[in-house]
């Protein structure tokens, strides 16, 4: 069974900082792996996906990892704004299962601070 | 539409009624799915639709849970008999298609939360 984790769960850091999150998974069967923004009583927003057979993708200033062998995926976050501020989920879904539901890490909360 | 719609936002009902979540995925979005996210276990998976069919309802915790959808389009979870557990965010999302496509990105709705009382 698919285990995904992230630690840590909650994360402060002054304006301007780089924010590194990491997310980590016991299969390495992937199909993708998908990083999500949540704020406060909303829904989630996606922000990158990696397909299995890719490295890295990235958009403004966000950038997203993906090593396989190691079963580790690091979202970037340069530059950091109170904007930022928000829980940020990683979910991975598996080859041959039908459709491609999700399974979700329990997310790190981020406190950007001006 | 532009986004996946979900209604009610917020449902507060008794326990022991039933209560009915819609769902309108992205338009053209052939694959639907529910999760439930509650405080202490996360986001779980309940079920999924490819078009109108549901080829997986491992996720449902209970036979008090149903979902259809139908024309392809709009989804309805129904949850009867309702128990203060029950109690929690239902975050509906849709994607391009299910099995077999590797750029499937899912789009989530705002949920909607559920309090039993």
């Amino acid at each position: 069974k698919q285990e995904v984790t992230q630690i840590p769960a909650a994360l402060s850091v002054p304006e301007g900082e780089n924010l590194v999150l990491n997310c980590s998974f016991t299969d390495s069967a992937i199909y993708n792996l998908q990083w999500f923004r949540q704020d406060p009583g909303k829904g989630l927003t996606s922000l990158l996906l990696i397909q299995s057979s890719q490295r890295e993708q990235t958009s403004g200033r966000l950038n997203a990892s993906l090593d396989k062998s190691s079963g580790r995926s690091t979202l970037y976050i340069a530059a950091s704004q109170p904007g930022d501020s928000a829980t940020y989920l990683c979910a991975l879904s598996r080859p041959r299962a039908a459709g491609n539901k999700l399974t979700f890490g329990g997310g790190t909360r981020v406190l950007v601070k001006p | 539409g532009a986004g996946v719609s979900q209604s009610p936002s917020n449902k507060v009902t008794e326990k022991g009624k039933d209560v009915e979540l819609r769902c309108d995925p992205i338009s053209g979005h052939t694959a639907l799915y529910w999760y439930r996210q509650s405080l202490g276990q996360g986001l779980e998976f309940l079920i999924y639709f490819q078009g109108n069919s549901a080829p997986d309802k491992s996720g449902l915790p209970s036979d008090r849970f149903s979902a259809e959808r139908t024309g392809g389009s709009v989804s309805t979870l129904t949850i009867q008999r309702t128990q203060q557990e029950d109690s929690a965010v239902y975050l509906c999302a849709s994607s391009l298609g299910g099995a077999g496509r590797r750029n499937t990105e899912a789009f989530f709705g705002q949920g909607t939360r559920l309090t039993v009382v």
